[in-house]
């Protein structure tokens, strides 16, 4: 088993759908989270960051981090054909021995104009 | 405020041969990690390194793969006697400093074809 799972998609949707992502992850050591998304021969750009539980607002897009179902989603608002790209979530522990992140394998958008 | 720099971004070599990547971090980061990528696949950790130090390697091959990182000039991911299924992007990060908050920024990634 993965440590941290999602959902490869192809997700489309309309311009101007909320879109949701997930991920879900077994390892009750991460604590930090994050959302990380990558257009096509990129490299990954972080969108956000969040620690521990909680939800966290940017702009259109929402972080939300449930620990106690080790499950974390990214809302994407009022989407835009320029948010068309793979969004992939990536984890941290405070373990001092694992720095690295731990992603998930990424989840392709596509937004319809 | 140049961000972080992977050259080249494409490369292209025969089996048996030995590719270089090079990655210079971001202005006053010390830390550098190195990451993979299949096709379709997510970005799996390879090593990671501070100036002069490998502190986490866990995730590189045994043999044939080797990275370091000077104190002087950009880190470098080797990897010697390329096959065919060492064709991947190779990604680059850096960070500040080695706290578990630390944010990690990435370049634009080599692309390795191997023939």
């Amino acid at each position: 088993q993965k440590e941290v799972e999602q959902d490869p998609g192809p997700l489309s949707v309309p311009e101007g759908a909320i879109v949701s992502l997930n991920c879900t992850y077994s390892n009750s050591a991460f604590q930090y989270f994050m959302w990380y998304r990558q257009y096509s021969r990129k490299g990954p750009e972080l969108l956000m960051y969040t620690y521990s539980s909680g939800n966290k607002e940017d702009g259109r897009f929402t972080a939300q981090v449930d620990k106690s179902s080790k499950y974390i989603s990214l809302f994407i608002r009022d989407s835009q054909p320029s948010d068309s790209a793979t969004y992939l979530c990536a984890m941290r522990s405070m373990d001092t021995g694992r720095r690295a992140l731990t992603f998930g394998s990424g989840t392709r958008l596509q937004v319809q104009p | 405020n140049a961000g972080v720099m992977q050259n080249p971004r494409h490369l292209v070599r025969r089996r048996g041969q030995e590719a270089r990547l090079r990655c210079s971090p971001m202005k006053g980061h010390s830390h550098v990690y190195w990451y993979r990528q299949l096709p379709e696949e997510g970005l799996k950790f390879m090593v990671y390194l501070q100036k002069e130090n490998i502190i986490d390697e866990s995730g590189m091959p045994k043999e044939r793969f080797s990275a370091e990182f000077p104190k002087e000039g950009p880190s470098i991911l080797r990897i010697q006697q390329v096959v065919r299924g060492d064709s991947a992007a190779y990604f680059c990060a850096s960070a500040r400093q080695s706290t578990s908050n630390e944010k990690l920024f990435f370049g634009s990634g080599t692309q390795l074809s191997v023939l």
